[in-house]
């Protein structure tokens, strides 16, 4: 069974950058075809994908997002880390990690359970 | 503004069938397979049609993929009132602006 799940700061001040952890279990990340995603959701809003990483380290990233975003992996802790810098108040948003299973057609299942990130000061 | 485009909303009575269209471009539906996921308030996406038509296990057969062109669509059929959520498509873009790409949601009421 794989599961993932977010954990980091449930409030951050704008400018600060914020960091994101995606613990999961169920499968590696060492895995050929297997990647780690991040989406957010603001309140009330539609899903945004944010970032991308593969088993063999290639990483993806939103274009409008690109130069905030940093995505990195430790597989032997079966983590995936997220940063974001210059955090705003529009970046307040719930934040998922999901699973992107091989081979390569684009999917995320499953997802984890989100994070509320609230970005005021 | 999303990539793709659905429709808000859409609804129907219960035991009625309903579709949803994603509408997108020849840089992502036209060459890309598309996946549907399902949002129940309050919880996190789950995955619910995969390579525009397949659907992962446990996924009632009451739930059907579609593509044709640079559109999708997502039929769901007896319709039930733990049916209500939100509905995403989601496929990659193949563009110079390459990533993933969802549509803004449509959220389904059983009347």
């Amino acid at each position: 069974q794989i599961t993932l799940k977010e954990s980091g700061p449930t409030l951050v001040k704008p400018t600060q950058t914020l960091t994101l952890t995606c613990t999961f279990s169920g499968f590696s990340l060492s895995t050929n075809g297997v990647g780690v995603g991040w989406i957010r959701q603001p309140p009330g809003k539609a899903l945004e994908w944010l970032a991308l990483i593969y088993w063999d380290d290639d990483k993806r990233y939103s274009p409008s997002l690109k130069s905030r975003l940093t995505i990195t992996k430790d597989t032997s802790k079966n983590q995936v880390v997220l940063t974001m810098t210059n955090m705003d108040p529009v970046d307040t948003a719930t934040y998922y990690c999901a699973h992107r299973p091989p081979p390569g057609i684009m999917r995320f299942d499953p997802w984890g359970q989100g994070t509320l990130v609230t970005v005021s000061s | 503004q999303s990539v793709l485009t659905q429709p808000p909303s859409v609804s129907a009575a219960p035991g009625q069938k309903v579709t949803i269209s994603c509408s997108g471009s020849s840089s992502n539906i036209g060459n890309n397979y598309v996946s549907w996921y399902q949002q129940l308030p309050g919880t996190a996406p789950k995955l619910l049609i995969y390579e525009n038509k397949k659907r992962p296990s446990g996924i009632p057969d009451r739930f059907s993929g579609s593509k044709s062109g640079t559109s999708a669509t997502l039929g769901i059929t007896g319709l039930q009132t733990g049916d209500e959520a939100d509905y995403y498509c989601g496929t990659w873009d193949s563009s110079l602006s390459a990533g993933v790409v969802f549509g803004g949601g449509t959220k389904l009421t059983v009347l």
